[in-house]
């Protein structure tokens, strides 16, 4: 079945450092690939997304590729900022799906200090 | 500014007691969605609901039950809370079905921390 797998955390880094989290899938066919945020006390909210090869989703200063070459959806952001301390879920549905049923990572908690 | 509503950010129950967790969306969304969330685990899919009545068993249905009455409402029912479903749950809903529907955007409620002591 699909599956996602992100890098082990948590991650503490120093305001305006560079960001990588590392997220690879496992799916049939080609499916729509997601980066949801939780900040503290609140629902997930969406960051990015990608729904074919090669395409590159962005907002906010966070950037990810989708890799088919290598299964692969890596977050990145250039400096971090405080306001960037969240949960971040890498996420992927199939695009041949009926339905947009999301398959979640474990989530890495990101802690960024002043 | 569309929104998922989740009736109650705490909960606290007995084990064995009937537990209802609420949703609503008012975003004419076909799709809704329970998830929950545990330290670790990351978000698991128990049940979802593409159309009035219809559900779907997600990854760890057991213990639950779903029923959705109106296009809006979604909720979710433990039958007979046990400690092991203390957790995180979230709801969210989605626009479309049919092929591409894969592609779009789930909207979350801030969710429900269920403790069952």
């Amino acid at each position: 079945g699909d599956s996602v797998t992100q890098m082990e955390g948590p991650v503490t880094l120093s305001e305006e450092a560079f960001l990588t989290i590392n997220c690879t899938y496992t799916a049939t066919g080609y499916p729509s690939l997601f980066w949801y945020v939780q900040y503290p006390g609140e629902g997930l909210q969406l960051l990015l997304k990608a729904t074919k090869a090669d395409d590159k989703g962005s907002n906010k200063g966070f950037e990810a590729t989708y890799r088919k070459e290598t299964t692969s959806f890596h977050l990145e952001k250039g400096s971090v900022q405080v306001s960037d301390s969240a949960v971040y879920f890498c996420a992927l549905s199939p695009y041949t799906g009926a339905n947009s049923k999301l398959t979640f990572g474990k989530g890495i908690t990101l802690s960024v200090r002043p | 500014d569309v929104k998922v509503t989740q009736s109650s950010r705490y909960l606290v129950k007995r084990t064995g007691e009937k537990v209802f967790l609420e949703c609503v969306q008012d975003m004419d969304h076909e799709n809704m969605f329970w998830y929950r969330q545990d330290p670790g685990l990351g978000l698991r899919l128990i049940y979802f609901s593409y159309d009035v009545k219809m559900k779907e068993k997600g990854d760890i249905p057991e213990g639950y039950s779903v029923s959705r009455e109106k296009k809006e409402r979604f909720s979710l029912i433990l039958e007979s809370a046990s400690t092991n479903q203390t957790s995180m749950y979230l709801c969210a809903s989605s626009f479309g079905t049919g092929r591409g529907a894969g592609a779009n955007v789930l909207t979350f409620g801030a969710g429900s921390r269920l403790t069952v002591l």
